[in-house]
């Protein structure tokens, strides 16, 4: 199980911090670990994964802004997207990702996070 | 890589079958596109995988094809809960896309 969480608004300029926490699987086995957004206009566009590792792979286009973390103590990865405007308003989901299965067979609920003054 | 979905809408009966189209701007190999059905509220769930490979608990009703840069997801005998957006992917080793979805509706 999957569980986001993070201030459901942030600033405009400042940084988006949100938190998966994993509940019935360790987050050091070898899968990777996903952040996923979706807007209306947008549709879902994938952020980027952290491996169990440290390892990441970030989307080009939001590379410059973005940091993935993981804590094995916690058993819980991270996301942080720095710099925010009005456009990274959206639903945010984390997912376990399947790299043998090539896709994310595991969700979290999803969190909306609105950039607003 | 760019996952174009067609048709953006369709309306189809409950009882009929669906077809959804999901055409990838190159040839990839078939076991990198996978399909996810999204209802209102909730988060994608995982369909077909490998694209031809159902996911645990997924009905026999869904069915996934194609290869290089045409790949298709087949509903028979639609019911009411198969009406939702669905979505391909596409996942080359380090950059997963999206398509823009399908909505599927009653008609």
């Amino acid at each position: 199980q999957l569980q986001e969480s993070g201030p459901g608004l942030v600033k405009p300029s400042g940084t988006l911090s949100l938190t998966c926490a994993v509940s019935g699987y360790s987050i050091t086995n070898a899968v990777w670990w996903s952040w996923v957004r979706q807007t209306p206009t947008k549709g879902l566009e994938w952020i980027g994964a952290i491996y169990h590792t440290g390892g990441t792979d970030y989307n080009p286009s939001l590379k410059s802004r973005v940091n993935l973390s993981i804590d094995r103590a916690k058993n819980q990865f991270s996301l942080d997207l720095m710099s925010v405007t009005a456009s990274d308003t959206a639903m945010y989901f984390c997912a376990r990702m399947s790299a043998a299965m090539a896709s994310m067979p595991y969700w979290g609920q999803g969190i909306v996070v609105t950039v607003s003054s | 890589i760019l996952l174009t979905q067609s048709p953006g809408t369709l309306s189809l009966s409950p009882g009929g079958g669906a077809t959804l189209s999901c055409r990838v701007s190159q040839s990839v190999t078939s076991s990198s596109l996978a399909w996810y059905q999204q209802k209102p509220g909730q988060a994608p769930r995982l369909l077909i995988f490998g694209a031809s490979n159902r996911f645990t608990g997924v009905p026999a009703r869904f069915s996934g094809s194609g290869s290089g840069t045409d790949f298709t997801l087949s509903i028979s005998r639609l019911e009411p809960e198969d009406f939702a957006l669905y979505f391909c992917q596409h996942y080359d080793g380090s950059l997963v896309t999206f398509g823009q979805g399908t909505r599927l509706e009653i008609k």
